[in-house]
C-alpha cells in the first residue's frame, strides 16, 4: 500500500515571506512518480509538477522549488516570496504501480 | 486545447435520489478518473478507465454507484440512491497513459445530499 503524508494542515504567512509545504511518502514500489497539485479556491486541481524516482535533482520554476530526498522519503516544496494569489490548498501524490495517491492537502493562507 | 469539461457545476438532491455526472476529457487523453473528494480530504479514486473499460474499481461503492465510459470518450458517474456521505465534490481527470503521466483534472461537481 502507498501512503502520503501531509503533516500541516494549515499554514499562515504573510506576502513575500518565503514558505515550505512538507511531504512525506511510503511506497513499497522500485519506480513511482510524485506530485504537487494546487487547488485554489475555484477548486479544480492544478498541476504543478512530476518527478520520478530515479530522478534527485531538485528543480526551481520561478518563485516554486522542489526538494526530493529519496532517503528520507520527501519531496517538499518551497515557495519564494509569497503573494497572495499562492493562496490555496497543495496536495502532494504519489503514483506506483497502482493508482495515484492523494495526501489529504496543505491549506496555504497568504495574507497582504 | 480544451480542459476536462464537467456537468453540472452543483447538484443539491434529498438521500435516496438518484443523480448523474458527466465528464468529457482531453480529446486523445486514453485515460480517465473519477475521484471523490470530501471536504477537508484529498481525492480518492473511485474508478479509472482505460479507453473504454474498466482499470481499477476497487474504491467505487458498487451498491450505489456506476459509471461507464461508452465508446471511450465521455463518461457519466451516477449515484443510486445517493446518501448523505455522498455529499462532496466529485472530480474528474484524464492523462494521456494512465502510469506516470499527470493528470489533468475537470473543474469538479459539488453535491449535496440533503
Amino acid at each position: 500500500a502507498q501512503k502520503v503524508t501531509q503533516a500541516q494542515t494549515e499554514i499562515s504567512v504573510v506576502e513575500k515571506e518565503d514558505v515550505t509545504l512538507d511531504c512525506v511518502y511510503e511506497t513499497r514500489d522500485t519506480t513511482y512518480y510524485l506530485f504537487w497539485y494546487k487547488q485554489p479556491p475555484s477548486g479544480e486541481l492544478v498541476f504543478l509538477i512530476r518527478r520520478n524516482s530515479f530522478d534527485e535533482q531538485n528543480e526551481i520554476s520561478g518563485r516554486y522549488s522542489w526538494n526530493f530526498q529519496k532517503s528520507t522519503s520527501s519531496f517538499n516544496f518551497t515557495i519564494t516570496a509569497s503573494q497572495v494569489v499562492d493562496s490555496a490548498v497543495y496536495f502532494c501524490a504519489l503514483s506506483g504501480y497502482s493508482t495515484l495517491t492523494f495526501g489529504k492537502g496543505t491549506m496555504l493562507l497568504v495574507s497582504p | 486545447e480544451a480542459g476536462v469539461a464537467q456537468s453540472p457545476r452543483y447538484k443539491i438532491i434529498e438521500k435516496r435520489q438518484s443523480v448523474a455526472f458527466w465528464c468529457n476529457p482531453i480529446s486523445g487523453h486514453a485515460t480517465l478518473y473519477w475521484y471523490q473528494q470530501i471536504l477537508g480530504q484529498g481525492p480518492k479514486l473511485l474508478i479509472q478507465f482505460q479507453n473504454n473499460g474498466v482499470v481499477d474499481d476497487s474504491q467505487l461503492p458498487k451498491d450505489r454507484f456506476s459509471a461507464e465510459r461508452l465508446k471511450g470518450v465521455d463518461s457519466t458517474l451516477k449515484i443510486q440512491p445517493a446518501k448523505l456521505e455522498d455529499s462532496a465534490v466529485y472530480l474528474c481527470a484524464s492523462s494521456l497513459v494512465s502510469r506516470g503521466n499527470e493528470q489533468f483534472f475537470g473543474p469538479g461537481t459539488r453535491l449535496t445530499v440533503l
